[in-house]
C-alpha cells in the first residue's frame, strides 16, 4: 500500500514564526501536493510538484512557499505564520499515469 | 472555474439502510471521478472511481453512478454500518489533469 507520512498530526505555532511541514512518500510517486482543508471550504491546492526540484502555484499560495529536493519528501513552508493560516493540512501524491491521488494524515495547525 | 458541488451538508441514516450521496458538477470535459472517505481526525481515503466512459461502477458494498447528461454523480452504499459515518468527498479531473474537490457530506449512521 502507498503511504504518505506527514512528519506531525498537531502542530502549535506563534505568529511570525517560521513553520516546517514536511511529507514523505514511498511510492516513487513523481507529483506531490499540499493541500488546506477548512470547515465549508473544502480542500484547496496550495502547492504542487511534478518532480524534484519543480513547483507550481495551486489556487492559494499567498503566504506559503514549497521545497523538494527529494523525489520523496515535500515540504510547505510558512514564513511568517499568521493566525488565519490555522487549519488542517493535507499532503498528498500521485503517479504520473493515474489521477488517483494518495493522501496522508493530515497536521492540524494551530497559530496563537 | 469548474465547479463540483454537494446537494447535501449532512445524510443521516438507519444502520442497514443504503446510503446515497449525490455530487453535481459543471465540467463536462472531466473524464474521471473519484470518491473519497474521510473519518475524523485522517486523511481523505479513496474509495471508488470512475472514468467518463462509463455509467456505473461497484466496487465491495459501494456503487458509483454517473450522469453526464445532468453532469451528476452518485455514491451508494448498500447496509451502511456505524463505521461509514465520515464525510465523502466527490472529485473531478478536469482539463488540466488536476483534482477539483467538493465540499463534502456528512454520513452519519443511526444505531
Amino acid at each position: 500500500d502507498v503511504k504518505v507520512t506527514q512528519s506531525s498530526r498537531y502542530l502549535v505555532k506563534r505568529t511570525g514564526e517560521k513553520v516546517f511541514l514536511e511529507c514523505v512518500q514511498d511510492m516513487d510517486h513523481e507529483n506531490m501536493f499540499w493541500y488546506r482543508q477548512d470547515p465549508g471550504l473544502g480542500l484547496r491546492l496550495i502547492y504542487f510538484s511534478y518532480d524534484v526540484k519543480m513547483k507550481e502555484k495551486g489556487d492559494i499560495p499567498e503566504g506559503y512557499s514549497v521545497s523538494r529536493e527529494k523525489k520523496e519528501r515535500f515540504s510547505l513552508i510558512l514564513e511568517s505564520a499568521s493566525t488565519n493560516q490555522t487549519s488542517m493540512y493535507l499532503c498528498a501524491s500521485r503517479s504520473t499515469r493515474y489521477e488517483k491521488l494518495f493522501f496522508g494524515s493530515g497536521t492540524q495547525l494551530s497559530v496563537l | 472555474g469548474e465547479s463540483v458541488g454537494l446537494h447535501l451538508p449532512t445524510l443521516s441514516v438507519q444502520e442497514g439502510d443504503n446510503s446515497i450521496i449525490n455530487c453535481a458538477y459543471s465540467n463536462s470535459a472531466s473524464d474521471y471521478f473519484i470518491w473519497y472517505k474521510q473519518e475524523s481526525g485522517k486523511g481523505p481515503q479513496f474509495i471508488i472511481d470512475i472514468r467518463s466512459n462509463m455509467d456505473k461502477r461497484q466496487g465491495q458494498r459501494v456503487t458509483v453512478l454517473l450522469n453526464k447528461t445532468v453532469k451528476h454523480l452518485s455514491l451508494q452504499i448498500a447496509a451502511t454500518q456505524p463505521g461509514d459515518s465520515a464525510v465523502y468527498f466527490c472529485a473531478e479531473n478536469n482539463a488540466g489533469n488536476m483534482l477539483t474537490f467538493g465540499g463534502g457530506t456528512r454520513l452519519m449512521v443511526k444505531p
